[in-house]
């Protein structure tokens, strides 16, 4: 059964640090694997995709990696701001099941001014 | 405006009652999906549908039942055989499976 792991469950920085939000799952056979953002009572935003093919993604100040071998993907946020305060999860889909997404628990996020 | 809702944005439950959560979206995807989410936990997929007339359980559809019988809506009925609906749903779409846009959520509480 594939599983995915976020640690840490909450993370506090001071504004204009750099950081990184690990994920790691058990199940190398992954279809893609998808980092959204989730702001307090709020749906998930997608920020990053990541292709089983391939081994990173950058959007702006994000970079999600991806190395199947090891089972694990970063997402790396440059710079962060008070604005980058939210849970982030991760979520993948598998090789047989390509339609469902299965979730992180998350890592809470805040960035202090 | 393109996009996903949700209503209503709160509900409350008494014990034995069955209540329908609303998702409608005109981004004209042919898939859409419910999940349940429980604070400080991931979301686990209730329910999804691929086409109209067709949809799947998820890891967690019991207690909870759906239909898809138009292919901008999916409403979600808790039923009284849910013996924890207190948590925050979420609809989402996808035109493939490259991602899935997802609604504001609908927060459940039973009384």
């Amino acid at each position: 059964k594939q599983e995915v792991t976020q640690i840490p469950a909450a993370l506090s920085v001071p504004e204009g640090e750099n950081l990184v939000l690990n994920c790691s799952f058990t199940d190398s056979a992954i279809y893609n694997l998808q980092w959204f953002r989730q702001d307090p009572g709020k749906g998930l935003t997608s920020l990053l995709l990541i292709q089983s093919s391939q081994r990173e993604q950058t959007s702006g100040r994000l970079n999600a990696s991806l190395d199947k071998s090891s089972g694990r993907s970063t997402l790396y946020i440059a710079a962060s701001q008070p604005g980058d305060s939210a849970t982030y999860l991760c979520a993948l889909r598998r090789m047989d099941s390509s339609y469902k997404l299965i979730f992180g628990s998350g890592t809470r996020l805040l960035v202090r001014p | 405006d393109g996009g996903i809702t949700q209503s209503p944005k709160y509900l409350f439950r008494k014990e034995g009652q069955n209540v329908t959560l609303s998702c409608e979206q005109n981004l004209n995807h042919d898939a859409m999906y419910w999940y349940r989410q429980d604070p400080g936990q991931g979301l686990r997929l209730i329910y999804y549908s691929q086409i109209v007339n067709d949809f799947q359980k998820g890891d967690i559809a019991e207690g909870y039942s759906v239909s898809r019988e138009k292919k901008e809506s999916f409403p979600l009925t808790v039923t009284s055989a849910q013996k924890n609906p207190t948590a925050f749903y979420l609809c989402a779409s996808s035109p493939s499976v490259d991602t899935q846009y997802f609604g504001p959520g609908t927060r459940l509480t039973v009384l």
